[in-house]
């Protein structure tokens, strides 16, 4: 199995550029979710998805779009690339399961890194 | 909200040394509590889970934390680190339901030493 798999690993942009970062999960999770991570300040949630057509805001949606058309898709999209947004992203997925459950534990993918100069 | 504390950014150990990592949580519902591993260059693994039951939970390597409702802690521990043991640790809560959302700690890096 693949698990998450996200492309590209590394990414240079000049400010103002845009690009979409990819996910995508093999494992049929309703679940997915994006997190950057930067030093310091452990991992935040941007945005997140519990299904094909639903998406929320996370803790620091700002400057990001996603979409989710597909279970195993869930790209993010920077429109207009700012040096803040210089970070590693993360991707993870899991199934809904009931609270607790123990079915509802994130699967992450291995990365990308984003310098926006 | 919940939030989470991790309280050392650093801990240096030598090797075969017991090593406790630290974390405090805040919530106002019911948690769960997870530890996870990132090694050097790589994604985020899961050590260890707490869901319910018994509050000594056991991961993989070695690894092991005790759920205290009334510290509102999760410390991770080993008895004994390893060279590989070198990495990044992060505590994570949620609470739950079905948006599984994690707030991660900022983390901890454990530093091995001979």
């Amino acid at each position: 199995n693949a698990g998450v798999t996200q492309t590209p690993k590394f990414q240079v942009l000049k400010t103002g550029q845009s690009m979409t970062l990819q996910c995508a999960q093999d494992m049929n999770h309703e679940y997915m979710s994006w997190y950057r991570q930067d030093p310091g300040m452990g991992l935040r949630l941007i945005h997140y998805s519990v299904g094909a057509g639903i998406t929320d805001q996370g803790e620091v949606p700002n400057g990001y779009n996603v979409s989710r058309s597909t279970t195993e898709d869930f790209p993010l999209r920077l429109l207009s690339a700012a040096p803040s947004q210089t970070s590693v992203y993360f991707c993870a997925s899991s199934y809904s399961g009931p609270a607790g459950s123990g079915a509802n534990v994130l699967t992450f993918g291995a990365g990308s890194r984003l310098t926006v100069l | 909200a919940q939030s989470v504390t991790q309280l050392d950014s650093q801990v240096p150990v030598f090797e075969e040394a017991p090593v406790e990592l630290r974390c405090n949580y805040s919530s106002s519902v019911s948690v769960y509590l997870f530890w996870y591993v990132q090694y050097p260059n790589q994604g985020l693994q899961l050590l260890l889970k707490y869901l319910s039951g018994s509050t000594l939970v056991k991961g993989i390597n070695g690894f092991e934390a005790e759920f205290n409702k009334s510290q509102t802690s999760f410390h991770l521990r080993k008895p004994s680190v390893h060279i590989s043991d070198t990495a990044e640790y992060f505590c994570a809560v949620s609470a739950g339901g079905a948006t599984n959302k994690l707030i991660f700690g900022t983390g901890t890096l454990l530093a091995v030493q001979p």
